[in-house]
């Protein structure tokens, strides 16, 4: 399979904890997307990665939020000190530089992150 | 927040029918995109269109941008169970050096055998 996966597809925390989940993208893929997702709402944009480095970051992203690329492959979103409202899909994206006007991404399957 | 309204928020046809979903946005855009959502799977890229262009079609889906009134349409003809999923219009803002979706909340489509 030569798509976006993340893992884990479903994490069960207690308030309080840390997690951290994985996204590989496409192999070719330069840009890398994070959103979440609540249930009922349409996803929302968390922060992109071109390559290594992190270009922009949403408001949504606090401070309790950390994402990485390190070599620009695989990345990493961890949350510290989880709370309930942190409970939501994540998705990962990517991209390609130069497919065109539009970039289409293309997004993993999600972690479904519950915070009890 | 979320730049696109779907409209309606959720709909049923029966299989066969004819779905249209509407999408209303706020701010200048470079162009609109379509996704679809099943249950259990990501958002599969549907059809792009650019701010340019007022319709494109791709097999038995149908869009229709309208920059003046900042709303775009998308029509699913001769619809089938498989379509049974969520549809987002999503608005490309550019960023710096990307460019950034922005997701409405979604119409929820059944379509029953």
């Amino acid at each position: 399979d030569t798509g976006v996966s993340q893992d884990p597809r479903h994490k069960i925390t207690k308030r309080g904890q840390n997690v951290t989940f994985r996204c590989d993208p496409i192999s070719e893929h330069n840009r890398l997307y994070w959103y979440r997702q609540t249930l009922g709402q349409g996803p929302e944009f968390l922060t992109y990665f071109q390559n290594e480095a992190q270009l922009e970051k949403s408001r949504l992203l606090s401070d309790r939020f950390s994402a990485e690329r390190p070599k620009g492959s695989f990345s990493t979103l961890e949350i510290q000190r989880t709370e309930q409202g942190d409970s939501a899909m994540y998705l990962c994206a990517s991209s390609l530089i130069g497919q065109g006007f539009g970039d289409e991404q293309f997004f993993g399957p999600g972690t479904r992150l519950t915070v009890l | 927040s979320q730049q696109g309204e779907e409209d309606p928020q959720a709909l049923s046809i029966q299989e066969g029918e004819n779905a249209t979903m509407n999408c209303s946005y706020k701010t200048s855009i470079n162009n609109l995109q379509w996704y679809r959502q099943n249950s259990g799977r990501g958002l599969v890229h549907l059809i792009l269109i650019r701010s340019n262009e007022r319709e494109k079609h791709s097999g038995r889906l149908r869009v229709t941008l309208d920059t003046s009134k900042k709303s775009s349409s998308l029509l699913i003809t001769a619809s089938r169970a498989a379509d049974t999923a969520s549809y987002f219009c999503a608005t490309v803002l550019r960023m710096d050096s990307s460019y950034k979706l922005i997701f409405g909340s979604g119409t929820r489509l059944l379509v029953r055998p």
